[in-house]
């Protein structure tokens, strides 16, 4: 099963918006409603998100979303804050009944 | 509040076994799953398995399968990954993340603290 794709790094400024993509087949991200999204900064354990496609954990800033289309999951961050500056993972329930994740995206606020 | 809390870091040499335990708390812990979650040093998250703790089932990853069985101790609420002939390239930070109690999604709520395995001759 191969990882997931996204891009390496995005930036933005502070207050911006943006959106990180990661894009699978139709065995995976495709084929299921089962696409996750992980916050890690640092040093820390991987942060759930959003989770099944579009839905956030309580707790989770409303600023954060989720969306599909077709074999492409995307991650979108309104007013971006200082404290957002980590790295993002996505992850897929696959046909085979695994579990794959995409190889990180970094998010620099400038 | 929700607690997955690992066993400590191990250092272990090639073709030797590790065993990471995650003791949860908080929640009813044959309600949920445990997958386990590896990341090596400077790289990104790898799926390795999941454990239902209802009825033990079962699930690796291709890559790791013959070399990992993951175990659940209901009594103490604790799951248990080992992992046999380790090489080098298994060096990595071992999570545990509580998941769904019949598949596999990747819905992992809360997180262990990481669990470092190095392995070096």
């Amino acid at each position: 099963q191969s990882a997931l794709t996204q891009p390496a790094s995005v930036s933005g400024s502070p207050g911006q918006s943006i959106t990180i993509s990661c894009t699978g087949t139709s065995s995976d991200v495709g084929g299921y409603n089962y696409v996750s999204w992980y916050q890690q900064h640092p040093g820390k354990a991987p942060k759930l998100m959003i989770y099944e496609v579009s839905n956030r954990p309580s707790g989770v800033p409303d600023r954060f979303s989720g969306s599909k289309s077709g074999n492409t999951a995307s991650l979108t961050i309104s007013g971006l804050q200082a404290e957002d500056e980590a790295d993002y993972y996505c992850s897929s329930y696959t046909s085979s009944s695994h579990v794959v994740f995409g190889g990180g995206t970094k998010l620099t606020v400038l | 509040q929700v607690q997955l809390v690992q066993s400590g870091a191990e250092v272990k040499k090639p073709g030797a076994s590790v065993k990471v335990s995650c003791k949860a708390s908080g929640y009813t812990f044959t309600s949920y799953g445990i997958s386990w979650v590896r990341q090596a040093p400077g790289q990104g998250l790898e799926w390795m398995g999941w454990i239902s703790a209802y009825n033990g089932n079962t699930n690796y990853a291709q890559k790791l399968q013959g070399r990992v069985t993951m175990t659940t101790d209901t009594s103490t609420s604790t799951a248990y990954m080992e992992l046999r002939s380790l090489r080098s390239d298994d060096t990595a930070v071992y999570y545990c993340a509580r998941a769904r109690v019949a598949v596999a999604v990747p819905n992992f709520d809360y997180w262990g603290q990481g669990t470092l395995v190095t392995v070096s001759s």
